[in-house]
């Protein structure tokens, strides 16, 4: 059972790059999450979709973008990529429903240096 | 919009003693969620455990059981006979019914287990 797999773990990035960082999950669930963690701070949510085809935007969208082409698949893309997005990326998904439990991936470490 | 307060950012306790974690938050809603997430070394955020604010009765999940008081919106863990492998970060997390189920996050608080 796979769940929430995130790729990659860790990345150096450099100022001005861009990069997807990678989110699947193997449960059906439609709803899909990209949050960050930054030190001392609880998670952050970013952007979200309720199912295949529709985004929306979190509490911190600026500077990242989204898309959901499948139920499967919501990567998360940093275009320009700033010191300010040094940070711990989750990925999570649960099922429709009120109050449905999140499940997180691993975590993916980047630094922008 | 709703904040979450976790006031202690670390706390410890002995092997097979108990401890408890408070949360705080702020919401004008009547029916919402809450839920305690662990994050070990790992990373892996884990749930704990789930509160619904309509259900009077405090939510229990073996050794891990929650003190919901509705009215001081505070939703307090207490983790008894605790073990080397509850040390963790512990975030507290409200959510309220809505289009996306999305989660409001405390900063957290480190909990290290000694043994």
């Amino acid at each position: 059972n796979a769940g929430v797999t995130q790729t990659p773990k860790f990345h150096i990035l450099k100022i001005g790059q861009s990069m997807t960082l990678q989110c699947t999950q193997d449960m059906n669930h439609n709803y899909m999450y990209w949050y960050r963690q930054d030190p001392g701070m609880g998670l952050k949510l970013i952007y979200y979709s309720v199912g295949a085809g529709i985004t929306d935007k979190g509490e911190v969208p600026n500077g990242y973008n989204v898309s959901r082409s499948t139920t499967e698949d919501f990567p998360l893309r940093l275009e320009l990529a700033a010191p300010s997005q040094t940070s711990v990326y989750f990925c999570a998904s649960s099922l429709e429903g009120r109050g449905t439990e999140a499940f997180f991936g691993q975590g993916t470490r980047l630094t922008v240096v | 919009a709703q904040t979450v307060t976790q006031s202690q950012p670390e706390m410890s306790v002995q092997e097979a003693e108990t401890v408890t974690l408070s949360c705080t938050y702020d919401t004008s809603e009547n029916n919402y969620y809450l839920f305690w997430y662990k994050q070990p070394p790992s990373r892996q955020m884990i749930l704990v455990i789930r509160q619904e604010a309509y259900k009077q009765q405090n939510a229990t999940e073996n050794r891990f059981s929650v003190n919901f008081q509705k009215a001081a919106k505070s939703f307090s863990l207490k983790i008894s006979d605790s073990q080397l492998g509850d040390t963790a970060m512990y975030f507290c997390a409200f959510m309220k019914p809505s289009y996306n189920n999305d989660m409001r996050f405390g900063a957290g608080t480190r909990l290290t287990v000694k043994p």
